[in-house]
């Protein structure tokens, strides 16, 4: 039972390079995450994917886009990298999405850098 | 809107001391409320959550939190500081499908 994983744990880019971040969890759970983690900004979240086949905007979603792949499947695309997605990316899931009761499990994370 | 201030990014205390991380928050329904521990270079994990019941929540490595209607807070005690306790403690609140994480508190622990 490996949880939460993401690949690749790290990653730089040019800017305008596109590149996706894969996740992938086998708890069964419905919904889905995708967090940036920037120094003193906490966790922000960038899209959700409440269950297979939904996708929401969260609270930062320009300039990227997801794909719920599958029940198990979440991706995190960049079009056209830029200095500021620079950052350590995070995917969660969680079995209770919708109840309020949202306890989340993160994979390992992504360290990107953008040059 | 729901919203999560911690107050202070970093709390220092010595071995064996008292831990206390302050966190309050705002929502317009009953909340949902979350302690995550990050340890360096990790994901987040769940160090603690209240739901509804018992105020005073019990969670994993000896910490516990005291939910406080009246006063908006869910601030995160451990009565006894260790060294391996010294990470990055975020303070979360919850509705729907989407939590919203406050700014972390970094915790060091002195020998």
């Amino acid at each position: 039972n490996a949880g939460v994983t993401q690949t690749p744990k790290f990653q730089v880019l040019k800017t305008g390079q596109s590149m996706t971040l894969q996740c992938a969890q086998d708890m069964n759970h419905n919904s889905m995450y995708w967090y940036r983690q920037d120094p003193g900004m906490g966790l922000r979240l960038i899209y959700y994917s409440a269950s297979e086949g939904t996708t929401d905007k969260g609270e930062v979603p320009n300039g990227y886009n997801v794909s719920r792949l599958n029940k198990r499947e979440f991706s995190l695309r960049l079009e056209s990298a830029a200095p500021s997605q620079t950052s350590v990316y995070f995917c969660a899931s969680s079995g209770q999405g919708g109840t309020g009761n949202n306890e989340q499990f993160f994979g390992p994370g992504t360290r990107l850098t953008v040059l | 809107a729901q919203s999560v201030t911690q107050l202070g990014s970093h709390v220092s205390v010595s071995e064996g001391a008292l831990v206390l991380l302050r966190c309050n928050y705002s929502s317009s329904v009953p909340p949902y409320l979350f302690w995550y521990v990050q340890y360096p270079n990790q994901g987040l994990q769940l160090l603690l959550k209240y739901t509804t019941g018992a105020t005073l929540v019990k969670g994993i490595n000896g910490f516990e939190a005291e939910f406080k209607k009246s006063e908006t807070s869910f601030h995160l005690t451990k009565p006894s500081a260790h060294m391996s306790d010294a990470a990055e403690y975020f303070c979360a609140v919850s509705e729907d499908f989407k939590t919203i994480f406050g700014a972390g508190t970094r915790l060091f622990v002195k020998a």
